[in-house]
């Protein structure tokens, strides 16, 4: 199973201001994602990258949210200006492949607090 | 889109018996479905998936079958243990590695000792 390691672990931020995830994947991998949980309910995908640019992404993904792997390792989730709901665990995920196909797996999260 | 629907959303059992977890989803198109294990604080954690192409699949203790003309698929885990408590997710996915899985809303399995 791939490490994948995410910075912060827990981010307080206020209203308005940008924040900044981290996903510092240890293995190369073709395909990159970000995911949110909002507390209490299910994992809702948000955005999935590939050669360094978008391939799919959801209604979730708006304008105030962009990605990108600037220095071939890092691969960023960018909220430009975070709002109350924005309130979510974030979390980055690397699909693998293997013997018997891809499979997908996640990183510990970053929770993000908008007050 | 994809809608996966999950049940149940709480799942007591007894140290030791069994536990099945439901799962349908919407797309016929869908053709890889794995099962994620969600501690407290902590991210989903794969532990075991099933492509279109095969009706079951086990590893130890946990089993999955798929049931394709009544699109749904369920977890079997077997001979149930304290540290199985958790919140499990089944997810769906059509086409390939760009798109998105689309996850249930989570049982939370809780284990008696």
């Amino acid at each position: 199973e791939p490490e994948v390691t995410q910075t912060p672990s827990h981010q307080v931020t206020q209203m308005g201001q940008e924040v900044i995830l981290r996903c510092v994947p240890i293995s190369n991998h073709l395909y990159f994602y970000w995911y949110r949980q909002i507390l209490g309910q299910k994992v809702e995908f948000l955005v999935s990258f590939y050669n360094n640019e978008i391939s799919e992404k959801s209604e979730i993904f708006d304008d105030q949210f962009s990605v990108e792997r600037p220095d071939g390792s890092n691969f960023t989730l960018k909220i430009r200006s975070t709002k109350l709901e924005d309130s979510a665990m974030y979390f980055c995920a690397v699909l693998q492949g293997g013997n018997s196909g891809n499979t997908i797996y996640f990183g510990e999260g970053s929770w993000l607090t908008v007050v | 889109g994809e809608n996966v629907e999950q049940h149940p959303s709480t799942l007591s059992v007894q140290e030791g018996d069994s536990a099945v977890i439901k799962c349908t989803y919407s797309d016929s198109a869908s053709n890889y479905f794995p099962w994620y294990k969600q501690e407290l604080g902590k991210g989903p954690q794969l532990i075991i998936d099933i492509r279109s192409n095969v009706g079951e699949k086990k590893d130890q203790r946990i089993a999955v079958t798929l049931n394709k003309t009544a699109k749904h698929f369920s977890l079997h885990i077997t001979e149930t243990q304290p540290e199985d408590s958790a919140v499990y997710f089944c997810a769906a996915r059509a086409g390939g590695g760009a798109d998105g899985l689309t996850f249930g809303k989570g049982t939370h399995l809780i284990i008696q000792p």
